[in-house]
């Protein structure tokens, strides 16, 4: 099965700080992808990425950044948190042409104080 | 911008009750995709359907993506405690290829 890894369950930080959510999957898939979900809005793209090195902005970038040097590692960036940023971060992965939707992490609740 | 509607947000049903969720967006999607997501967990790929009025079952889950590939349904026939959570359709769009969620609908079953 593939496994999508997010390193934290649960953060705190503080507004300003810099904060990095770390993402990693097992299954070589090219495209991984970031999303912020909080009630009522659903799931909301943040920012995802089709191969090595390369990335595209989602719906709501703003006042993220992401990166990925390796195939299986996706981390998202926030630049100096604040307390709008306080959300459920999922990590997702997915495979080009493969049938069977995306696979989540388990996520991270962070919270900015 | 694209978008994917969801409705309704909300669902208290009784056990035994059929349930329904509908996704509707405005411009054409090339596939769309269903979740579920229990509560405390992450977003489970349930099914994918692509066809122009594909309908797909799983157990007592049936699936439908309309002739016009703009709307879907999920139907849930006697509904079982095992069923709660939330349920999310989402949307790809052929030009630019983006999976996009719908805002989710929470189901609770009344034992």
């Amino acid at each position: 099965d593939v496994k999508v890894t997010q390193s934290s369950r649960y953060l705190v930080k503080r507004t300003g700080e810099k904060v990095f959510l770390e993402c990693v999957q097992d299954m070589d898939h090219e495209n991984m992808f970031w999303y912020r979900q909080d009630p009522g809005l659903g799931l909301r793209l943040i920012y995802f990425s089709y191969d090595v090195k390369m990335k595209e902005k989602g719906d709501i970038p703003e006042g993220y950044s992401v990166s990925r040097e390796k195939k299986e590692r996706f981390s998202l960036i926030l630049e100096s948190a604040s307390t709008n940023q306080t959300s459920m971060y999922l990590c997702a992965s997915d495979s080009q042409g493969r049938e069977g939707g995306y696979t989540f992490g388990s996520g991270t609740r962070l919270t900015v104080v | 911008g694209q978008q994917v509607m969801q409705i309704p947000q909300y669902q208290h049903v009784q056990e035994g009750e059929d349930f329904t969720t509908y996704c509707n967006s405005s411009t054409t999607l090339s596939n769309i995709q269903w979740y579920k997501q229990r509560p405390g967990g992450h977003p489970v790929f349930l099914i994918q359907l692509v066809k122009s009025g594909e309908v797909k079952k799983q157990k007592r889950l049936t699936f439908q993506f309309g002739e016009a590939k703009k709307n879907s349904s999920l139907h849930i026939t006697a509904t079982q405690t095992t069923d709660v959570g939330t349920y999310f359709c989402a949307g790809q769009f052929s030009n630019t290829g983006k999976l996009i969620f719908g805002q989710g609908t929470t189901l609770q079953v009344k034992p």
